[in-house]
């Protein structure tokens, strides 16, 4: 198993640009979410999504746009990258029910800097 | 919503000796509390986890205990070594209840620092 993948590892954005940060998953996780790391703010969840076709907001979800077509790909959407949106990404996959291990696995991070 | 507050943000120890770290956490639907550990440059990784039907776990040479009725739950390691040197992350979340998937809440993380 690749576990979760995430590709770019580095990304540097103009102020307006655009760009698609991409996670995949290969452990038939229903639940998969994505992250921002600031330093000093630990980890706050941008965007989750429970299955296949739901996605739902989380605490910082102002310009981050997802969809999730498959059970394996979770893609995150800048939509005009901004400067405060300097930061580390990191997507994140589990099972959702009670009777399994709910453990949350990261994939490697993205490195994203807006000048 | 929930809100995990995290003490200390920084803790130094001398090698062989005892770490604690303590999380509380504002709602009292939360019934997943897992502890995370991140090297510099790394991903979060789990290092233990505890769910609401039991009040500790132990897993070698880390513990973690849970206090339902306070709402706080604590991270201890014991006979540290400069490995575990590391920012450790505590969290929250109605892990398998309808509707929130697995959403987890993060404390503000502890950086450790194991000296020899």
């Amino acid at each position: 198993n690749a576990g979760v993948t995430q590709t770019p590892k580095f990304q540097v954005l103009k102020t307006g640009q655009s760009m698609t940060l991409q996670c995949a998953q290969d452990m038939n996780h229903e639940y998969m979410s994505w992250y921002r790391q600031d330093p000093g703010m630990g980890l706050r969840l941008i965007h989750y999504s429970v299955g296949a076709g739901i996605t739902d907001q989380g605490e910082v979800p102002n310009g981050y746009n997802v969809s999730r077509s498959t059970t394996e790909d979770f893609p995150l959407r800048l939509l005009s990258a901004a400067p405060s949106q300097t930061s580390v990404y990191f997507c994140a996959s589990s099972y959702s029910s009670w009777d399994r291990d709910n453990e949350q696995f990261f994939g490697p991070g993205t490195r994203l800097t807006v000048l | 919503g929930e809100n995990v507050e995290q003490h200390p943000s920084t803790l130094s120890v001398q090698e062989g000796d005892s770490a604690v770290i303590k999380c509380t956490y504002s709602d009292s639907a939360s019934n997943y509390f897992p502890w995370y550990k991140q090297e510099l440059g790394k991903r979060p990784q789990l290092i233990i986890d505890i769910r609401s039907n039991v009040g500790e776990k132990k897993d070698q040479r880390i513990a973690v205990t849970l206090n339902k009725t306070a709402k706080h739950f604590s991270l201890h390691i014991t006979e540290t070594q400069p490995e575990d040197s590391a920012v450790y992350f505590c969290a929250a979340s109605r892990g398998g209840l309808t509707g929130g998937g697995n959403k987890l809440t993060f404390g503000t993380g502890t950086q450790l620092k194991v000296e020899l």
